[in-house]
């Protein structure tokens, strides 16, 4: 299993430009989660996705888009880059339980995208 | 989901435990305790979790109090390669609520250093 895979790593974007950030996995988990961090700082959740055609806004979700056509790719959009994008991302997947209460669940996360808007 | 306070720094010495603490006085009775870690500018990995009961596995040990006000992460022999930020997170066990409250909150954690 290769987890899961982000691409990029690295990016540069001008102010303005768009990009999509894409995040694979090939556990079979349904749920998934784009978080940013800005440096020194913990993450923050941008957007999640509980299953195909599922996704809700997490705690920064202006600027950003996402869709989750299948169970294992979940992309983030960027339209109108600005310079306050500029962070690092990482997506994350994780199961959980379709009934009842259960834990969140064990995340695992991508190696991170590098995003810099000049 | 209930906040953590975590210090935002400690040292430990190559060989020994390292105890990194957190507390989450308003914890409620359904929430879970993670720990998670992040070494340099990895994604996060997952070490452990608990909710009442103490637990261990291969990576550490998890010493939640009887009250479920604090809890201590061990790390029974560290290694320079323990160095890392860790990270304590509480979150309810629930089934999908929607409205954005799904995702577990990192906080900033606590930067362990660990010295040779």
């Amino acid at each position: 299993n290769a987890g899961v895979t982000q691409t990029p790593k690295f990016r540069i974007l001008k102010i303005g430009q768009s990009m999509t950030l894409q995040c694979a996995q090939d556990m079979n988990h349904n749920y998934m989660y784009w978080y940013r961090q800005d440096p020194g700082m913990g993450l923050k959740l941008i957007y999640y996705s509980v299953g195909a055609g599922i996704t809700d806004k997490g705690e920064v979700p202006n600027g950003y888009n996402v869709s989750r056509s299948t169970t294992e790719d979940f992309p983030l959009r960027l339209e109108l880059a600005a310079p306050s994008q500029t962070s690092v991302y990482f997506c994350a997947s994780s199961y959980r339980r379709d009934r009842g209460f259960t834990n969140t669940g064990e995340l695992f996360f991508g190696e991170g995208s590098r995003l810099t808007v000049l | 989901d209930a906040k953590t306070t975590q210090p935002p720094s400690m040292d430990c010495a190559e060989g020994r435990a390292a105890n990194l603490p957190c507390n989450h006085s308003t914890i409620s009775g359904n929430e879970y305790v993670y720990w998670y870690r992040q070494i340099h500018s990895q994604g996060p990995q997952y070490i452990i979790h608990g909710l009442k009961n103490n637990e261990t596995n291969e990576m550490a040990s998890l010493i939640i109090t009887e009250d479920r006000k604090s809890s201590t992460l061990i790390l029974p022999h560290a290694t320079l390669r323990d160095t890392a930020v860790y990270y304590c997170i509480v979150s309810l066990g629930r089934m999908y609520s929607g409205g954005g409250a799904d995702g577990l909150t990192f906080g900033k954690g606590t930067h362990l250093i660990i010295q040779p």
